[in-house]
């Protein structure tokens, strides 16, 4: 089945330690995004890539970055984590614009220790 | 983008419908969507709803959209424990450059 799969579903490092987490999608969508989920909130959008275009949204912190090697998938990396960017990490994906129906995946939990 | 708002919290019994309401910011927005999320899981989409229908249904689920009031409703039908869960409302905002989530309504369906 078509589908976004996220590796691993639960991450822990260590504060300061570099962490990557990965997204691949097997729907072949133009778009793809990550988002950061606290508890009992929103998902909170960071970026996104259409195509090889990034777009960082403007209160995104610089300690968090993204790679799209090709279409099928895609990183985030966290520099340096601090104990507040324990989070659901969330990829999803769009055929082709934020106006399209976004498909996500299942998460990855991140604790930082 | 502006707040998509939504009340925190629903319970209902077993077997009674559910409503979740959300009110949305821009009138602008072509799609409005309902999302799924169960604990410690991610987001499933669960239906959505053209900017120009004023109800869609899907099995035991009932979209309303009353544009005017920019008002957006789910009824779930015969509600089940399995219904327990956060759903969100969202938008795509700004013709379709923000993506905005609501805060999210937890569902509880009591025995």
């Amino acid at each position: 089945d078509a589908m976004v799969i996220q590796n691993p579903r639960y991450q822990v490092t260590q504060f300061g330690k570099p962490v990557t987490l990965s997204c691949s999608q097997t729907l072949n969508h133009n778009v793809m995004y990550w988002y950061q989920q606290k508890s009992s909130q929103a998902p909170k959008l960071l970026f996104h890539y259409y195509d090889k275009d990034f777009n960082n949204e403007a209160d995104t912190p610089d300690n968090f970055q993204s790679r799209r090697p090709n279409t099928s998938f895609c990183f985030l990396d966290i520099r340096s984590p601090g104990l507040g960017d324990a989070a659901m990490y969330l990829c999803a994906t769009s055929r082709s614009g934020t106006r399209d129906t976004q498909y996500f995946g299942p998460g990855t939990r991140l604790t930082v220790l | 983008g502006e707040d998509v708002e939504q009340s925190l919290f629903l319970s209902v019994r077993e077997g009674d419908s559910s409503v979740i309401n959300c009110t949305y910011t821009d009138s602008s927005s072509t799609y409005l969507y309902w999302y799924k999320q169960e604990p410690g899981a991610g987001l499933q989409l669960l239906t959505y709803i053209f900017s120009n229908m004023d109800m869609k249904q899907d099995q035991r689920l009932t979209v309303l959209l009353n544009k005017k009031d920019k008002h957006l409703s789910l009824r779930i039908a015969d509600t089940q424990t399995g219904d327990s869960a956060i759903y969100f409302c969202a938008e795509a905002q700004n013709y379709g450059q923000n993506f905005v989530f609501g805060p999210g309504t937890r569902l509880s369906v009591l025995p």
